[in-house]
């Protein structure tokens, strides 16, 4: 119920393709969707976030597609550049005790190649 | 400089001793937590606090002790009892009443058991 599980493990893409990463949920109490971006030895970065009632958001070069019903959520990186190149985390956020309780998937390791 | 500190940032400890991880923050924020992150397996929660002489436990407590005497630490221990205590640690922040997904999160302290 608490997990979310995310695909693939590892992804290679070239410079100026689309990256796709892939996340599903089960528990619908989650009310806040957002992805992480890690670069190695750092601890990860909010990248984007969106909530359930609205199927996509974009930023910039970064889109997530939001489908509800099925309960599954996925990043779109457009005109991928190799500085892109980090470990994508999604989650899942619900309020538990007073505070936000965040889930993580298990990361999509992104490789850009030039 | 605002931010959350982590130390030590590398931690090298021998099976059977407890060690202490620190985390400072001078954000203001209010809830604090702790992730372990091992490869393949994404960030998992080990404890977070809302408040000053309060915490929870997350999904995975056991062999982990907190405290919460001060809004700015929230110091992590690993006790021996923790049966496969490598790994990568790391502390994060919010704001009370957030409900955006967003963590902020330190550089994190890497822990090797010898």
């Amino acid at each position: 119920q608490q997990q979310v599980k995310q695909s693939p493990q590892s992804l290679i893409v070239q410079k100026g393709g689309i990256s796709i990463i892939n996340c599903a949920y089960e528990n619908t109490a989650f009310d806040y969707f957002p992805w992480y971006q890690q670069f190695p030895g750092k601890g990860p970065a909010l990248l984007i976030a969106i909530r359930p009632d609205v199927s996509e958001k974009k930023e910039g070069r970064f889109t997530i597609s939001f489908n509800k019903s099925a309960k599954q959520f996925s990043l779109h990186i457009m005109d991928s550049q190799p500085g892109d190149s980090a470990t994508y985390f999604c989650a899942a956020s619900m309020i538990h005790q007073g505070a936000q309780k965040l889930v993580f998937g298990q990361g999509t390791r992104l490789t850009i190649n030039p | 400089d605002g931010g959350i500190t982590q130390s030590p940032k590398y931690l090298f400890r021998k099976e059977g001793q407890n060690v202490t991880l620190s985390c400072e923050q001078n954000l203001n924020h209010d809830a604090m937590y702790w992730y372990r992150q091992d490869p393949g397996q994404g960030l998992r929660l080990i404890y977070y606090s809302q408040i000053v002489n309060d915490f929870q436990k997350g999904d995975i407590a056991e062999g982990y002790s907190v405290s919460r005497e001060k809004k700015e630490s929230f110091p992590l221990t690993v006790t021996s009892a923790q049966k496969n205590p490598t790994a990568f640690y790391l502390c994060a922040t919010t704001l009370s009443g957030a409900r955006t997904g967003e963590l902020f999160f330190g550089e994190g302290s890497r822990l090797t058991v010898l």
